[in-house]
């Protein structure tokens, strides 16, 4: 099966400490990944994709066809990255989630 | 613009009943895409509609089905419920290439509950 794996449920960390969500895929095709953000009370929204590699809010997430992962990461998290992240794959016409990583940042 | 709508925001119903599930895209986005989105199972695919036409399908049951107006709205629909199908179902449309891209534009979601 054609999967999208974010090993961590939930991450936990202090503000000002780096941050990586895991997201791994497999995939047999060329994969276009992308990160998803789910802020309280807000609607599921579009965070970054690979193809456009570049920074949002501070995220980046490099697409590593070796090690077939597309881990988000900012080095230094701040209290309203608290959020639920989700990382999907696409390119056959339709959108396959992970299980998402809840980010907690605390003060 | 207005964002995806979806009516009913909750709803509670009994197993064996069956509930139909409405979205209204962004104007002008013709595709549009149903999840199920459960805090064990994250968001699972269950279809998506373009032009009236179903194009993809994801591993539910036949009691899940769905159907798309020619305004591009869309309903979706659980026959004979079962307390597993509680969950909050979102809808999200996109722009005719969007699927591909992966700019999903979603809705709040229906939160159904079966007792």
């Amino acid at each position: 099966a054609q999967r999208v794996t974010q090993p961590e449920k939930l991450l936990s960390v202090f503000k000002g400490a780096p941050v990586e969500l895991k997201c791994n895929y497999s995939y047999s095709g060329s994969p276009e990944l992308f990160w998803y953000v789910q802020y309280s009370r807000q609607r599921l929204q579009l965070l970054l994709r690979h193809i456009s590699r570049e920074s949002i809010k501070g995220f980046t997430a490099d697409l590593n066809k070796g090690e077939t992962s597309f881990h988000l990461k900012k080095p230094f998290a701040q209290e309203e990255d608290s959020a639920m992240y989700y990382c999907a794959r696409g390119g056959t016409d339709k959108l396959i989630f992970g299980t998402g990583t809840r980010l907690q940042v605390f003060p | 613009k207005a964002g995806v709508t979806q009516t009913p925001r909750y709803l509670i119903k009994t197993r064996g009943q069956q509930v139909t599930l409405s979205c209204s895209p962004i104007s002008g986005h013709r595709s549009v895409s149903w999840y199920q989105q459960t805090p064990g199972q994250g968001l699972q695919f269950l279809f998506e509609y373009f032009s009236e036409t179903q194009r993809n399908k994801g591993n539910f049951p036949g009691r899940f089905s769905g159907r798309q107006f020619s305004n591009s709205r869309s309903e979706m629909n659980v026959s004979t419920l079962e307390l597993g199908d509680s969950a909050l179902y979102l809808c999200a449309s996109s722009s005719p290439a969007g699927v591909d891209t992966g700019e999903l534009f979603f809705g709040e979601g229906s939160r159904l509950t079966v007792l």
